[in-house]
């Protein structure tokens, strides 16, 4: 009964290769997020989206590419992998997106992405 | 953008023993949420609360939304609170902005 899931959870590859990460959630929430936490534990959005449509692009490089196929899923793909890219990267639901109490938001367990 | 601090950066307690994390944000907010960061790695919600008091168990949280501060309160600390704690405000444009955390350690 995971509310917020995320696969894999840990993801070791070399520089230069391209991967993803899954996300799902079974909140039944409109809006999704993508954070990312540094090695200073610091986190930080990158994306969200509301009804499979992008809102929030935080300047992240164009080679991190979300992709919702339903309101369910988000997921991030990220192509020629850096060492920077190096993070814990959190998916993340809310019921709607707002300033008020339905936005209160739930995360998942973490991908851990190492760039050898 | 607003800016949210967070105090103090490190605290060490020995088991049952009470303590008091600040947030202070410089803008005023309508969401705010307490997380706590356990040791593998899962961020779980503890509080959402942009004004007021509210109370679960032995932690409990105030918002003074006036002063632009927040506060977590944890009671008898156990080892199992230990852990990143952080804050973190809504922006005018939806994006929540996380604090750099107050990382806990709870001694037996």
């Amino acid at each position: 009964d995971t509310a917020v899931s995320q696969t894999p959870k840990y993801l070791v590859t070399q520089m230069g290769n391209d991967k993803s990460i899954k996300c799902e959630q079974n909140l039944g929430h409109d809006t999704m997020y993508w954070y990312k936490q540094d090695s200073k534990k610091f986190l930080k959005i990158m994306f969200s989206y509301n009804n499979k449509e992008l809102i929030i692009n935080e300047t992240v490089p164009n080679r991190f590419s979300p992709k919702s196929p339903d309101k369910a899923h988000l997921n991030l793909h990220i192509n020629s992998l850096e060492l920077g890219d190096s993070a814990v990267y959190f998916c993340a639901s809310s019921q709607v997106l707002s300033g008020g109490p339905y936005n209160e938001q739930f995360f998942g367990p973490g991908t851990r992405l190492t760039v050898l | 953008g607003i800016q949210v601090e967070q105090s103090p950066p490190d605290l060490i307690l020995q088991e049952g023993a009470n303590s008091t994390l600040r947030c202070n944000f410089s803008d005023s907010v309508n969401n705010l949420q307490w997380f706590h960061q356990n040791p593998w790695g899962q961020l779980i919600n503890l509080f959402y609360i942009p004004s007021g008091t509210k109370q679960n168990g032995r932690l409990s949280a105030t918002t003074v939304a006036t002063e632009r501060y927040s506060l977590l309160y944890i009671s008898s600390s156990q080892t199992t609170d230990s852990g990143v704690y952080f804050c973190a405000v809504m922006d005018s444009s939806y994006k929540l902005i996380f604090g750099s955390g107050t990382r806990l350690l709870v001694r037996p």
